[in-house]
């Protein structure tokens, strides 16, 4: 069975700085898909980034980038810049591709960024 | 465009009482339904998937059960409730076959039981 971790419960930064949220996760297959979620205090799951596994390059999307590992099974979100509104619980998930298709989810870090 | 509606938004029911939380999918078809539960504070309990109508894969043992009677209806149900019952409930769906695309979850329920 798949699972993930997130070994920092919680993180604090201040605005406009750089912060970087842990995640690891086992699987035995060679295919599937990682992402990371985050949900601001309405509760409503929002997407990040996502990351292919047969993909080396490195996902990005403005000011959040990650970075994979797939030998160490580490899969990394760094926030550059960070806002005050990127304040928020973040989540680690990982999908596999063939057979069950269900997504599996870290226990979350939270994330404040102090003004 | 493709949406997804949940509810009841907030429920308070005593112990023993019954339940049955509602989700639907709108804009797409034969999609991947998943139920999860996400305890005060805590990470996001995959409960419950299905991936057509009628199959449901159960992630643990609990007083939960799932059904999925029509191909953008998944239901979770409770004969009798717990106190542990207590939580954060997201409905969400993911495009069959995966191609990579996210799961698009709904507001939420926040159910209490007293």
């Amino acid at each position: 069975a798949q699972t993930v971790t997130q070994s920092q419960p919680e993180m604090s930064v201040q605005e406009a700085e750089t912060v970087t949220l842990s995640c690891t996760y086992d699987t035995s297959e060679n295919n599937y898909y990682l992402f990371w979620y985050k949900q601001p205090p309405s509760r409503q799951m929002i997407l990040v980034i996502r990351q292919e596994a047969y993909k080396q390059q490195n996902a990005t999307e403005n000011r959040f980038s990650v970075n994979f590992q797939k030998a160490a099974k580490s899969f990394s979100l760094k926030i550059s810049d960070s806002q005050l509104g990127d304040t928020a619980m973040y989540f680690c998930a990982f999908m596999k591709i063939q057979g069950a298709q269900k997504l599996v989810f870290g226990q979350g870090t939270r994330l404040t960024i102090n003004p | 465009s493709q949406t997804i509606h949940q509810w009841p938004a907030t429920l308070v029911q005593p112990v023993g009482s019954p339940l049955s939380l509602e989700c639907t999918v709108e804009g797409t078809s034969n999609p991947n339904l998943y139920w999860y539960r996400q305890a005060a504070g805590r990470g996001l309990q995959l409960l419950f998937y299905s991936v057509g109508i009628g199959q449901i894969s159960s992630e643990v043992p609990q007083n939960l059960s799932a059904s999925r009677p029509q191909d953008r209806q998944f239901i979770l149900s409770s004969k009798k409730l717990l106190l542990s019952d207590s939580g954060f409930y997201l409905c969400a769906w993911s495009v069959r076959p995966l191609r990579g695309t996210e799961a698009f979850f709904g507001q939420g329920t926040r159910l209490t039981v007293v």
